[in-house]
């Protein structure tokens, strides 16, 4: 158990409000990752984090910000939340094996009507 | 386009026969594999991962082929048991600074018993 939680586990919201998942990990690694998994594509990256207030773009960033205030938590927001943001939502951390293993978190279900 | 593509979304085996998972890729650059796993309403669990230096890793009943002049790679699991039943994502590595991971579509395992 790598201690990553995410909150909230599902979530319900409406077209252009504002939303904001939370990635919280217990094991002081540096690196955070956030992604999206979507049928047919598999888990893409939406951001990352290589340390407090270092955070870059990945392959899928449009609509979306994060913020690293402190190395435990990684926050996800969604500006203004459309349907095709629609998906499950995990956070990771990177493990320190020099393998490039990744641990998950749970998952987020978001549904935006 | 997908630098990491898995062509079978789906895959039957019988119990304690082998189950034998493909993945191809386009990126030569990239230096490290991995497999996960991955249950329904969980998160990815890692369970494999090779080296493009090697072209083979074993681990209990796994082992992860590596063919880089076919830019190949393919996840053996013998016997195959009821509970390998998830969805199995390839995923890719270029050995960045920040160590992004690129992930496969997926393919589903059921066992059948």
């Amino acid at each position: 158990d790598a201690g990553i939680t995410q909150s909230p586990r599902h979530k319900v919201t409406e077209t252009g409000t504002p939303v904001t998942l939370r990635c919280h990990q217990t094991e002081n690694h540096r690196y955070m990752y956030w992604y999206r998994q979507d049928p047919g594509h598999g888990l893409r990256l939406i951001h990352y984090s290589y340390g407090v207030k270092d955070t870059d773009k990945g392959e899928v960033s449009d609509g979306y910000s994060v913020s690293r205030s402190k190395t435990e938590d990684f926050l996800l927001t969604l500006e203004s939340a459309t349907s095709s943001q629609t998906s499950v939502y995990f956070c990771a951390i990177r493990g320190l094996a020099g393998n490039n293993e990744q641990f998950f978190g749970p998952g987020t279900r978001l549904t935006v009507l | 386009d997908q630098q990491v593509k898995q062509n079978s979304p789906s895959l039957s085996v019988q119990e304690g026969r082998i189950s034998i998972l493909n993945c191809d890729y386009t990126n030569s650059m990239f230096d490290y594999f991995l497999w996960y796993k991955k249950y329904p309403a969980e998160g990815p669990t890692f369970l494999i991962s090779i080296s493009s230096i090697k072209d083979k890793n074993e681990d209990g009943r796994f082992t992860v082929f590596l063919n880089k002049s076919a830019k190949h790679l393919s996840l053996h699991i013998v016997p195959s048991q009821p509970g390998d039943s998830a969805v199995y994502f390839c995923a890719a590595t270029l050995g960045t600074s920040y160590d992004k991971v690129i992930f496969g579509p997926g393919t589903s395992l059921s066992v059948i018993p």
